[in-house]
């Protein structure tokens, strides 16, 4: 089955304090890929970042940072220095060989001032 | 930069009613998708289409619900009799082929149905 799973309903951080948001995912496929997106109060999917199964390179981008551990079948999100503005529902989610993308239940992250 | 558009932003409708929700796709990709999010859960797939046709869709694309490409640029989604657990955020999407994995989302149209 291919399913992805974000284990942390909701995280409650004050400002400046660095969270790690967590996503574990099953699939069959040899090749695959993995994305998380925030979903701010306004609704829309933000794409932060995609990987593909062949790349265990962890990433940075700014205070963004994802690590990737196919052992573990995990794709770890963490955000260094929160700020309020952080504070939205992010999605891990992956897509598999037809193409098709299966969401996490997310994880609601506030970040208090 | 191209991306994926869906009118309206809010649909309000009463239970029973049919309801068409419009996506229009990035113009060189082949596939679509549809996507449904009811409040405060997790986003869920409904249905993919390539080739003018159904690739896949999941249990909750039953028989009240249909896809078109009508005129090769819109994507619709109709529903054929709104229930009161259709109110969601419906998201389009779109791939531009085979290889590339990465859909583009459109900002979604929340469904109300009362």
């Amino acid at each position: 089955a291919q399913k992805v799973t974000q284990a942390q309903t909701e995280i409650s951080v004050v400002e400046k304090e660095d969270v790690t948001l967590d996503c574990v995912y099953e699939t069959r496929d040899t090749t695959y890929y993995l994305f998380w997106y925030k979903q701010p109060p306004s609704g829309e999917l933000v794409f932060l970042i995609r990987r593909n199964s062949f790349d265990e390179q962890n990433e940075i981008s700014g205070r963004y940072s994802w690590n990737f551990q196919k052992s573990t079948s995990s794709f770890n999100f963490t955000i260094t220095a929160s700020q309020v503005v952080d504070s939205a529902v992010y999605f891990c989610a992956l897509v598999y060989n037809n193409n098709d993308m299966r969401f996490g239940a997310g994880t609601r992250l506030t970040v208090k001032p | 930069e191209p991306e994926v558009t869906q009118t309206p932003s809010h649909q309000v409708t009463q239970m029973g009613q049919e309801v068409i929700l419009r996506c229009v796709p990035i113009s060189n990709h082949l596939y679509f998708y549809w996507y449904r999010q009811i409040l405060g859960q997790k986003v869920e797939f409904l249905v993919s289409f390539y080739n003018n046709e159904i690739s896949e869709k999941s249990e909750i694309f039953d028989d009240q619900f249909s896809v078109e490409r009508p005129d090769g640029s819109n994507f619709t989604l109709k529903i054929r009799s709104t229930k009161l657990e259709d109110s969601a955020m419906y998201f389009c999407a779109s791939l531009r082929g085979p290889r590339d994995y990465e859909q583009y989302f459109g900002p979604g149209t929340r469904l109300t149905v009362t």
